[in-house]
């Protein structure tokens, strides 16, 4: 158990479709990263916000953004999904510096048909 | 950015010992993670390199060499529940960059 928890955890939507995927952060982590993870590949960065601004971004497009709410709850927004945004996709928390791992949730499972 | 390599697949015995390499490039090194993954599920930490030298942790232990851009995560006395996937991740800031991890598959 690492206290973050994510929702929902499979989801299945149509190409063009918007999709909000939503987070919710160990109490007092102020930093929260989202990862996208493909089939038999390792995570791949999308973007990090601290204290609710963006503080550094992957190479995803712009339609793929983020929130993060003083209650350490945080969201992953994708617009016009794409076949290819199939994947899991992976938030995790931290204190930011702290020399620590980040924690992850157990994902949401993104299907496009 | 990161470039992080890491064996595809290993296979080895119950009982056994197992090392999977991680060779990374880095523009701005803050911490060596191992992570493992069972499938479907999210990653764990296993454990955490920032100094040169080697870190045990019962039955797992990971080396770090800087300057050689180098690590390895060991796993002794192997068990069923070990076949899983090893993610090796560099940090640099708070920015977390993973290997395409390495599947391990423990035979009886």
């Amino acid at each position: 158990e690492t206290g973050v928890t994510q929702s929902p955890t499979h989801l299945i939507k149509t190409r063009g479709q918007q999709v909000t995927l939503r987070c919710s952060s160990q109490s007092g982590h102020n930093t929260v990263s989202w990862y996208q993870q493909a089939l038999g590949q390792g995570p791949q960065f999308i973007f990090q916000y601290y204290r609710e601004e963006e503080n550094g971004r992957g190479n995803f497009p712009p339609r793929f953004s983020g929130l993060q709410f003083p209650n350490y709850s945080s969201e992953l927004n994708v617009n016009a999904l794409e076949l290819d945004d199939s994947a899991l996709y992976l938030c995790a928390s931290n204190v930011a510096g702290a020399k620590e791992t980040q924690y992850f949730g157990p994902g949401t499972r993104l299907l496009v048909l | 950015g990161q470039n992080i390599d890491q064996p595809t697949e290993m296979t080895a015995t119950e009982g056994a010992i197992v090392q999977i390499n991680c060779t990374y490039q880095t523009s701005g090194f803050n911490g060596l993670f191992w992570y493992q993954q069972h499938a479907g599920e999210a990653p764990t930490f296993l454990s955490y390199n920032v100094l040169d030298g080697l870190e045990e942790k019962g039955r797992f232990s990971s080396f770090l060499s800087r300057s050689k851009g180098y690590s390895y995560l060991l796993l002794k006395e192997l068990q069923m529940k070990d076949s899983a996937s090893y993610l090796c991740a560099v940090r640099e800031r708070d920015k977390l960059s993973f290997g395409a991890g390495t599947t391990v598959t423990v035979r009886a």
